[in-house]
């Protein structure tokens, strides 16, 4: 069942400029949701998490939006960086945890 | 470093054959997850352990089993492997404290020939 959504299973960036990951889902249940962040040969590693009680959360360059009446939420890096070529996964979690398929995040130097 | 470990990094084998695949969780973690992801696909969940006793389950075979043991580590058992069992194998750990934030392990990338 995918109960979370990443419907770009790819995107390319410039360097300096944003990148917006988008993730859905459906499952209402859900009220915490966590960004992974994955490089090749590597397990996917935490990058920046929100609570259903906020729409905002900020580390550095990383911002992540949610949308809670869209069941939608974002993540927004700015600005982007080579480094940040990666795959990135969206995660929600109720009493358990359900992951996206990931989008895959190329920043062109 | 997540704390998670797996073992082990690569394993090679030949279709029909089994494998176990051996994962430890942070130190004191009681959640153990499974995960597989092929061919940069998504990550697939597998099954969850809780503190030695099955939680939950996702899309596993019937060839695959899991298990974990007392001292909570955990073991992916797949049998019967098939060429379409190549992938990389991901264990994760969680703590009891909610969100249940998952670590995940370094990943056994398995290939059947």
């Amino acid at each position: 069942d995918q109960q979370v959504k990443q419907n770009s299973p790819s995107l390319s960036v410039q360097e300096g400029r944003i990148s917006i990951l988008n993730c859905d889902y459906t499952n209402s249940m859900f009220d915490y949701f966590l960004w992974y962040k994955k490089y090749p040969a590597e397990g996917p590693t935490f990058l920046i998490s929100i609570s259903s009680i906020k729409d905002k959360n900020e580390d550095g360059r990383f911002t992540v939006f949610l949308n809670k009446s869209a069941k939608h939420l974002s993540l927004h890096i700015v600005p982007s960086q080579p480094g940040d070529s990666a795959v990135y996964f969206c995660a929600a979690s109720a009493y358990d945890m359900r992951f996206g398929a990931g989008t895959r995040l190329t920043v062109k130097p | 470093d997540s704390g998670v470990t797996q073992t082990p990094k690569h394993l090679i084998t030949a279709t029909g054959q089994r494998v176990t695949l051996r994962c430890s969780p942070r130190s004191g973690d009681l959640s153990v997850y499974w995960y597989q992801q092929s061919l940069d696909q998504g990550l697939q969940f597998l099954i969850q352990y809780y503190n030695g006793e099955e939680r939950a389950k996702g899309n596993i075979l019937e060839r695959f089993s899991a298990q974990q043991f007392p001292d909570l580590h955990s073991e992916l058992n797949l049998s019967s492997l098939e060429l379409g069992d190549s992938a990389l194998y991901f264990c994760a750990s969680s703590s009891t404290i909610y969100p249940y934030e998952q670590y995940f392990g370094p990943g056994t990338r398995l290939t059947v020939t």
